[in-house]
């Protein structure tokens, strides 16, 4: 079973640009769940979808959007790149979610320069 | 509001020594609790889950933890370090209320030295 796919791998951009990630959740699952990974803050939620509806969501401003297909796979957007933008994205896939274990995929590392 | 506290940014054991990675977590409803290893340059992989179930969770590759809920600690352990465990461990809650967030606590950087 293939795992959770997250595209492109790598995306260096400069600010004000505005950047899209791609996220391809585990066959089946419909819970995805995407967080911002950076040496100072860690790990930090940014929000989760299930059924093409954004159904919990962190404590970012809006520039930070995100949508999900019918087919469960998932778009998260940056507007206005800042340089602290600059971090590990990481989308998740589950079931339901519900507290189910989330599976991780390998991450975006963007870098504003 | 939950949060996860882990005691030690960085580990340093043996190898063949105990591997002993603390955190501790706050709560105000039942919790759910896991933790994931990351490689370098990789996600996260999940070790281990506690959903109340039993309070001795085993997990993949040797590790196990123990839910202690007068402690509020979910301590990571392993009897005995092999060079592949170097990597950085995340404790992480969410809550049984249906929550999908997780809330993660800072990583615990494990070395292992031959």
């Amino acid at each position: 079973k293939a795992g959770v796919t997250q595209t492109p791998r790598y995306l260096i951009k400069t600010r004000g640009q505005q950047v899209t990630l791609s996220c391809s959740p585990i066959s089946g699952h419909r819970s995805v769940s995407w967080y911002q990974q950076t040496p100072g803050q860690g790990l930090q939620f940014l929000f989760e979808y299930f059924s093409e509806t954004q159904r919990n969501k962190g404590n970012f401003p809006g520039r930070f959007s995100g949508r999900q297909f019918s087919n469960s796979r998932s778009e998260m957007n940056v507007s206005t790149l800042e340089l602290g933008d600059s971090a590990l994205y990481l989308c998740a896939s589950s079931l339901t979610g519900g507290n189910q274990p989330q599976h991780f995929g390998d991450g975006t590392r963007l870098s504003i320069l | 509001a939950q949060s996860v506290t882990q005691l030690g940014s960085h580990v340093s054991v043996s190898e063949g020594a105990l591997v002993l990675l603390r955190c501790n977590y706050s709560s105000s409803v039942p919790p759910y609790l896991f933790w994931y290893v990351q490689y370098p340059n990789q996600g996260l992989q999940l070790l281990l889950k506690y959903t109340s179930a039993a309070t001795l969770v085993k997990g993949i590759n040797g590790f196990e933890a123990e839910f202690k809920k007068s402690e509020t600690s979910f301590h990571l352990t392993k009897p005995s370090a092999h060079m592949s465990d170097a990597a950085e461990y995340f404790c992480a809650v969410s809550s049984s209320g249906g929550s999908e967030k997780l809330v993660f606590g800072k990583g615990t950087k494990l070395t292992v030295n031959p």
